[in-house]
Formats: structure tokens, sequence, C-alpha cells
């Protein structure tokens, strides 16, 4: 069975960093592109970027790029999602994904709340 | 970016409805469309790849189609379990991005 199961949620404060994971089992890390996608409170879905797990080759929305950096560590099938300096507008839900054309299968999600 | 816009935003609908959702390109993206299905507090699920391609376990209820800039999800007979947020996904070019999203709620 494919699963990915992401890091748990977290509570930060503006200007701090976080990395959050992603691990995929159930089937070869390497084969599929793993992307992000994040969810405001209330609102819709935003594609933020997808990565290679095989070679690291990423791409980023124009929105997100230089916002987050995207990587992975196929040694141990996990993909993340990281911020150098949070705001109070990265406070979403944060999906990862598999899959380069279409998102077949999904992550529970990771709640980050950024709040003084 | 391509530009997704979805309509209805949301709609009311009963238990046995035939369901239609539209979507529209702003750019042709040829048969590069996916749909998903979000339930509250649930990760989205998809339904619909390349148009009208069900994804394997998705009930024969929900079809899709369309190309070039204009797409339609339909669900034949509304289920209880089918009221939720459905997504468009254009998967013609980075950034794939997605529609606004159309609520379906029980009327």
């Amino acid at each position: 069975e494919v699963q990915l199961v992401q890091s748990g949620a977290e509570v930060k404060k503006p200007g701090e960093s976080l990395k959050i994971s992603c691990k995929g089992s159930g089937y070869s890390f390497t084969s599929y592109w793993i992307g992000w996608v994040r969810q405001m409170p209330g609102k819709g879905l935003e594609w933020m970027g997808i990565i290679n797990p095989g070679d690291s080759e990423s791409r980023y929305s124009p929105s997100f790029q230089g916002q987050v950096t995207i990587s992975a560590d196929k040694s141990i099938s996990t993909a993340y999602l990281q911020w150098s300096s949070l705001k109070a507008a990265d406070t979403a839900m944060y999906y990862c994904a598999r899959g380069a054309v279409r998102f077949d299968s999904w992550g529970q999600g990771t709640l980050v709340t950024v709040s003084s | 970016d391509i530009q997704m816009t979805q309509s209805p935003s949301s709609l009311s609908a009963s238990v046995g409805d035939r369901v239609t959702i539209t979507c529209r390109a702003s750019q042709t993206i040829s048969s590069y469309l996916n749909w998903y299905q979000q339930k509250p507090g649930k990760a989205p699920n998809l339904l619909i790849y390349a148009a009208s391609s069900l994804q394997s376990g998705v009930p024969s209820r929900f079809s899709g189609s369309g190309s070039g800039t204009d797409f339609t999800l339909t669900i034949s007979s509304l289920q209880p379990e089918d009221f939720a947020t459905y997504y468009c996904q254009q998967s013609y070019s980075p950034p794939r991005t997605f529609g606004q999203g159309t609520k379906v709620e029980i009327k």
C-alpha cells in the first residue's frame, strides 16, 4: 500500500525556521516525483513545487520560489519542505503528494501555525 | 501561470441529482486536466486524470470530459458521501495550478 506519512503539527514564532517531512513507503520512492501543496485556512489548494527524489531536481511555483526550499533524502525515502524565516502568512496546512503531473496519493497534512 | 476558473463556486443538490462542475483554463491545455475531491479535514483525493480517465477505485458515477480550455466533471447520481469540495488542476505546465474549488452542499 502506498503511504505518505507527514510529520506532526508545528507552532512557531515569526522569524523562526522550520523543516517538515514526508516519508514514502509501499513503492519505489525514487520512481515518482513528490509535490507540496499549501492550503491556507478556509481556502483552496496551491501548488508549491515538486522534487524528483532520484536526482533532487526541483521545480517551484513563482509564488513560492525563494520563500521555501524543497529537498529529499532518497536513502530514507523522505521529502522535506523548509522555511528559513517564517511569517504569520505561512500559517496553513501543507500536504505532500506523489506524482509529477497528477497527485495520486497524498499525505495526511502538516498544520503549521505561525504566531507571536 | 495558467489560471483555472471553476464554476459555480458552490451548489446545493439533493441525493440522486446529476451534478456538473465546469473548469476553464486561461490557455489551451489539451487534455492535461485532473479533478480532486476534498472532504472537510481530509487530504484531497484524485478522481479523474487526463480529463476523462477514472482513477482506480473511484466510483463510475464520476466522469470527466473536455479538452482545450473547457472541462466538466459530472456526478451522475449524487450520493451522501459525495458532498465535498471539488478542485480541477491543470497538468500541462508548471506551476500546475488548481481551480478555486466548487463546494457541493446538501439541499
